[in-house]
Protein backbone atom coordinates (compact mmCIF):
# COMPACT_ATOMS: atom_id res chain seq x y z
CA UNK A 1 0.00 0.00 0.00
CA UNK A 2 1.83 3.25 -0.69
CA UNK A 3 1.97 5.01 2.13
CA UNK A 4 1.45 9.28 0.57
CA UNK A 5 -1.13 8.96 -1.77
CA UNK A 6 -1.85 12.38 -4.08
CA UNK A 7 -4.74 11.69 -6.26
CA UNK A 8 -4.82 14.70 -8.28
CA UNK A 9 -2.09 14.70 -10.97
CA UNK A 10 -3.20 18.37 -12.35
CA UNK A 11 -4.84 20.95 -10.67
CA UNK A 12 -5.58 24.45 -12.73
CA UNK A 13 -6.54 28.18 -10.49
CA UNK A 14 -7.21 31.15 -11.66
CA UNK A 15 -5.00 33.77 -9.88
CA UNK A 16 -5.75 35.19 -6.75
CA UNK A 17 -8.25 32.10 -6.08
CA UNK A 18 -7.50 29.67 -3.05
CA UNK A 19 -6.94 26.61 -4.00
CA UNK A 20 -6.42 23.09 -1.80
CA UNK A 21 -3.78 20.10 -2.91
CA UNK A 22 -5.02 16.61 -1.49
CA UNK A 23 -2.74 14.52 0.56
CA UNK A 24 -3.82 10.73 2.35
CA UNK A 25 -1.37 8.91 4.29
CA UNK A 26 -0.60 5.71 5.72
CA UNK A 27 0.86 4.73 8.93
CA UNK A 28 0.60 2.79 12.27
CA UNK A 29 3.19 4.58 13.82
CA UNK A 30 1.49 7.83 16.45
CA UNK A 31 5.16 9.83 16.09
CA UNK A 32 5.23 11.23 12.56
CA UNK A 33 5.84 15.02 10.50
CA UNK A 34 3.74 15.27 7.75
CA UNK A 35 5.69 18.17 4.65
CA UNK A 36 4.80 19.65 1.85
CA UNK A 37 7.37 20.49 -1.08
CA UNK A 38 6.99 22.98 -4.43
CA UNK A 39 8.95 21.68 -7.42
CA UNK A 40 9.25 24.68 -10.53
CA UNK A 41 9.82 24.20 -13.56
CA UNK A 42 13.63 24.76 -12.95
CA UNK A 43 13.85 21.47 -10.99
CA UNK A 44 14.72 22.26 -6.99
CA UNK A 45 12.74 21.01 -4.29
CA UNK A 46 11.57 23.94 -2.03
CA UNK A 47 10.24 22.99 1.74
CA UNK A 48 6.85 24.84 2.15
CA UNK A 49 5.20 23.88 5.25
CA UNK A 50 5.44 21.31 8.09
CA UNK A 51 3.16 19.46 10.28
CA UNK A 52 3.57 17.26 13.22
CA UNK A 53 1.25 14.57 14.45
CA UNK A 54 0.90 15.86 17.66
CA UNK A 55 0.83 19.57 16.78
CA UNK A 56 -2.96 21.04 17.86
CA UNK A 57 -3.07 23.64 15.53
CA UNK A 58 -2.74 23.39 11.96
CA UNK A 59 0.46 24.81 10.52
CA UNK A 60 0.40 27.88 8.53
CA UNK A 61 2.98 29.67 6.49
CA UNK A 62 2.21 32.93 5.09
CA UNK A 63 -0.52 31.56 2.32
CA UNK A 64 0.39 28.03 2.72
CA UNK A 65 -1.81 26.15 5.23
CA UNK A 66 -1.90 22.72 5.81
CA UNK A 67 -5.24 21.04 6.88
CA UNK A 68 -4.75 18.18 9.11
CA UNK A 69 -6.77 16.10 9.90
CA UNK A 70 -5.88 13.49 11.60
CA UNK A 71 -8.78 10.66 11.92
CA UNK A 72 -9.44 10.80 8.24
CA UNK A 73 -4.96 10.72 7.92
CA UNK A 74 -5.18 13.59 5.15
CA UNK A 75 -3.13 16.56 5.61
CA UNK A 76 -3.97 18.74 2.26
CA UNK A 77 -2.10 21.70 1.12
CA UNK A 78 -3.89 24.73 0.85
CA UNK A 79 -2.62 28.18 -1.15
CA UNK A 80 -4.74 31.12 -0.39
CA UNK A 81 -4.49 33.87 -3.13
CA UNK A 82 -2.54 31.77 -5.88
CA UNK A 83 0.49 33.35 -8.31
CA UNK A 84 1.40 32.60 -11.50
CA UNK A 85 4.56 31.97 -9.78
CA UNK A 86 2.65 29.03 -7.63
CA UNK A 87 2.71 26.95 -10.87
CA UNK A 88 4.97 24.02 -10.23
CA UNK A 89 4.91 20.30 -9.56
CA UNK A 90 3.36 19.90 -5.43
CA UNK A 91 4.85 16.72 -3.35
CA UNK A 92 3.59 15.80 0.05
CA UNK A 93 5.89 13.80 1.76
CA UNK A 94 6.04 11.98 5.59
CA UNK A 95 8.79 11.33 8.08
CA UNK A 96 7.63 8.30 10.45
CA UNK A 97 8.71 6.87 13.82
CA UNK A 98 10.75 9.10 16.15
CA UNK A 99 11.30 5.76 17.75
CA UNK A 100 11.81 3.19 14.66
CA UNK A 101 15.30 3.55 14.33
CA UNK A 102 16.18 3.90 10.62
CA UNK A 103 13.15 4.90 9.24
CA UNK A 104 13.36 8.07 11.29
CA UNK A 105 15.36 9.71 8.33
CA UNK A 106 13.56 8.81 4.74
CA UNK A 107 11.02 11.25 3.81
CA UNK A 108 8.57 8.99 1.83
CA UNK A 109 7.15 11.26 -1.47
CA UNK A 110 3.83 10.97 -2.96
CA UNK A 111 4.03 11.26 -7.20
CA UNK A 112 3.03 14.84 -6.71
CA UNK A 113 0.31 17.25 -7.94
CA UNK A 114 0.75 19.74 -11.21
CA UNK A 115 -0.51 23.05 -10.36
CA UNK A 116 -1.18 25.55 -12.96
CA UNK A 117 -2.12 28.89 -12.41
CA UNK A 118 -3.91 30.72 -14.94
CA UNK A 119 -4.06 34.66 -15.36
CA UNK B 1 25.28 30.54 2.34
CA UNK B 2 25.16 27.69 -1.04
CA UNK B 3 22.97 25.51 1.23
CA UNK B 4 23.26 22.39 -0.51
CA UNK B 5 25.34 22.28 -3.89
CA UNK B 6 25.66 19.44 -5.96
CA UNK B 7 28.40 19.03 -8.56
CA UNK B 8 27.90 18.53 -11.66
CA UNK B 9 24.70 19.72 -13.04
CA UNK B 10 24.45 17.26 -15.41
CA UNK B 11 25.90 14.03 -17.16
CA UNK B 12 25.90 11.63 -19.87
CA UNK B 13 27.44 8.11 -18.94
CA UNK B 14 28.26 4.89 -21.02
CA UNK B 15 26.94 2.28 -20.23
CA UNK B 16 29.73 0.25 -17.45
CA UNK B 17 31.35 3.58 -16.99
CA UNK B 18 31.81 4.83 -13.46
CA UNK B 19 31.26 8.26 -11.53
CA UNK B 20 30.92 9.92 -8.40
CA UNK B 21 28.18 12.56 -7.77
CA UNK B 22 29.92 15.12 -5.35
CA UNK B 23 27.15 17.53 -2.47
CA UNK B 24 28.24 19.41 0.42
CA UNK B 25 25.92 21.57 2.90
CA UNK B 26 27.18 24.53 4.86
CA UNK B 27 24.38 24.68 6.83
CA UNK B 28 26.14 22.64 10.05
CA UNK B 29 23.75 19.52 9.41
CA UNK B 30 24.52 16.65 10.86
CA UNK B 31 22.49 14.51 8.44
CA UNK B 32 22.27 14.08 4.80
CA UNK B 33 20.72 11.96 1.96
CA UNK B 34 20.66 10.69 -1.81
CA UNK B 35 17.27 10.87 -3.44
CA UNK B 36 16.69 9.94 -6.86
CA UNK B 37 13.85 10.93 -9.24
CA UNK B 38 12.01 9.41 -11.67
CA UNK B 39 9.53 10.13 -14.10
CA UNK B 40 5.99 10.68 -12.50
CA UNK B 41 7.49 9.56 -9.26
CA UNK B 42 8.16 11.32 -6.11
CA UNK B 43 11.73 10.92 -4.52
CA UNK B 44 13.26 7.88 -3.23
CA UNK B 45 16.11 7.22 -0.92
CA UNK B 46 18.93 5.80 -1.88
CA UNK B 47 21.37 6.15 0.71
CA UNK B 48 21.42 8.64 4.00
CA UNK B 49 23.54 9.67 6.56
CA UNK B 50 22.22 10.44 10.00
CA UNK B 51 26.04 11.77 11.43
CA UNK B 52 29.29 12.01 10.36
CA UNK B 53 30.99 8.87 10.00
CA UNK B 54 27.53 6.70 9.64
CA UNK B 55 25.91 5.59 6.56
CA UNK B 56 22.81 3.56 5.88
CA UNK B 57 20.83 1.72 3.18
CA UNK B 58 17.73 3.73 2.17
CA UNK B 59 14.90 2.50 -0.16
CA UNK B 60 16.79 1.91 -3.18
CA UNK B 61 20.47 1.21 -2.82
CA UNK B 62 21.32 -1.34 -5.28
CA UNK B 63 23.63 -0.14 -7.85
CA UNK B 64 25.49 2.89 -5.79
CA UNK B 65 28.08 3.78 -2.82
CA UNK B 66 28.57 6.32 -0.62
CA UNK B 67 30.80 7.97 1.65
CA UNK B 68 30.52 10.28 4.39
CA UNK B 69 33.75 12.46 3.66
CA UNK B 70 33.49 15.01 6.69
CA UNK B 71 30.24 16.29 7.94
CA UNK B 72 30.32 19.05 5.30
CA UNK B 73 30.30 16.37 2.18
CA UNK B 74 28.30 13.34 0.87
CA UNK B 75 29.23 11.91 -2.11
CA UNK B 76 27.19 9.34 -4.21
CA UNK B 77 28.76 6.55 -6.85
CA UNK B 78 28.20 4.52 -9.36
CA UNK B 79 30.99 1.96 -9.72
CA UNK B 80 28.96 0.57 -13.05
CA UNK B 81 26.24 2.86 -14.72
CA UNK B 82 22.93 1.24 -15.96
CA UNK B 83 20.61 2.71 -18.18
CA UNK B 84 18.08 2.38 -15.00
CA UNK B 85 20.14 4.44 -13.49
CA UNK B 86 19.28 7.53 -15.46
CA UNK B 87 17.56 10.02 -13.47
CA UNK B 88 17.73 13.03 -11.28
CA UNK B 89 19.36 12.82 -8.50
CA UNK B 90 18.99 14.95 -5.15
CA UNK B 91 21.41 15.88 -1.98
CA UNK B 92 19.82 16.54 1.01
CA UNK B 93 20.93 17.74 4.71
CA UNK B 94 19.01 18.22 7.75
CA UNK B 95 19.80 19.32 11.52
CA UNK B 96 19.00 15.93 12.24
CA UNK B 97 17.03 12.64 12.91
CA UNK B 98 13.66 13.27 13.74
CA UNK B 99 10.48 14.12 11.53
CA UNK B 100 10.31 17.68 12.62
CA UNK B 101 13.20 18.32 10.70
CA UNK B 102 13.10 19.94 7.11
CA UNK B 103 15.56 18.94 4.42
CA UNK B 104 16.89 21.32 2.44
CA UNK B 105 17.49 19.75 -1.24
CA UNK B 106 20.51 20.50 -3.60
CA UNK B 107 19.68 21.88 -7.34
CA UNK B 108 20.05 18.12 -8.65
CA UNK B 109 22.48 16.32 -11.07
CA UNK B 110 20.27 15.47 -14.36
CA UNK B 111 21.83 11.65 -15.24
CA UNK B 112 21.91 9.90 -18.70
CA UNK B 113 23.31 6.57 -19.06
CA UNK B 114 22.82 5.48 -22.29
Amino acid sequence: AQKITQTQPGMFVQEKEAVTLDCTYDTSDPSYGLFWYKQPSSGEMIFLIYQGSYDQQNATEGRYSLNFQKARKSANLVISASQLGDSAMYFCAMREGWNSGGSNYKLTFGKGTLLTVNP
Amino acid sequence: NAGVTQTPKFQVLKTGQSMTLQCAQDMNHNSMYWYRQDPGMGLRLIYYSASEGTTDKGEVPNGYNVSRLNKREFSLRLESAAPSQTSVYFCASSEGPGQRYEQYFGPGTRLTVT
